[in-house]
């Protein structure tokens, strides 16, 4: 059973569409997460939820807009997708929101022509 | 500000030959460091989690260490499939504890 599940795995796409991403844990965790790596590896927060409320919001462009519907799922939609945008989007959970260990879905693929 | 800082950026070791992965860090209050690998094209995979300074833990290979200031990732007799990127990371300064990473260690293993 895999444990922190995203989907699509790719997505290629034009600019200015819009576009979902969504995750999904089965681990019965609190604390989900949007984690955004860039061309050159590095690993940055974008969205945390905890029991489907938005405690972190860091400084990401309006166009980008998450939901939680139930607190096994946190879905990122972004809207008008820019150039920029292509990196490889990684879902993250936690049992808790008081720093425990996070565990990674297996990431989406973001390629924006 | 919290930061993290990991060294060498990239390292090769032939099979067998014993090295040390740097994570430096600064932060108000430690609440933990962690250690993922990362493999290409996968998500990161938990290996630790240190919690104050003289704290150890060992994982096969694998031997992580922290002080005030570091830690420092133990590898012992590598083997090609230990060839992954490491990456060190620290709740951050918001209140949500997402982690903080550093840029990583990509390790090479040649047989």
């Amino acid at each position: 059973d895999t444990a922190v599940s995203q989907t699509p795995k790719y997505l290629v796409t034009q600019m200015g569409n819009d576009k979902s991403i969504k995750c999904e844990q089965n681990l019965g965790h609190d604390t989900m997460y949007w984690y955004k790596q860039d061309s050159k590896k590095f690993l940055k927060i974008m969205f945390s939820y905890n029991n489907k409320e938005l405690i972190i919001n860091e400084t990401v462009p309006n166009r980008f807009s998450p939901k939680s519907p139930d607190k096994a799922h946190l879905n990122l939609h972004i809207n008008s997708l820019e150039l920029g945008d292509s990196a490889v989007y990684f879902c993250a959970s936690s049992r808790t929101r008081r720093g425990e260990t996070q565990y990674f879905g297996p990431g989406t693929r973001l390629l924006v022509l | 500000e919290d930061q993290v800082t990991q060294s060498p950026e990239a390292l090769r070791l032939q099979e067998g030959e014993s090295s040390s992965l740097n994570c430096s860090y600064t932060v108000s209050g430690l609440r933990g460091l962690f250690w993922y690998r990362q493999d290409p094209g996968k998500g990161p995979e938990f290996l630790f989690t240190l919690y104050s300074a003289g704290e150890e833990k060992e994982k096969e290979r694998l031997k992580a260490t922290l002080t005030k200031k570091e830690s420092f990732l133990h590898i012992t007799a590598p083997k090609p499939e230990d060839s992954a990127t490491y990456l060190c990371a620290l709740p951050g300064p918001h209140s949500g504890y997402a982690l903080n990473f550093g840029k990583g260690t990509s390790l090479l293993v040649t047989p």
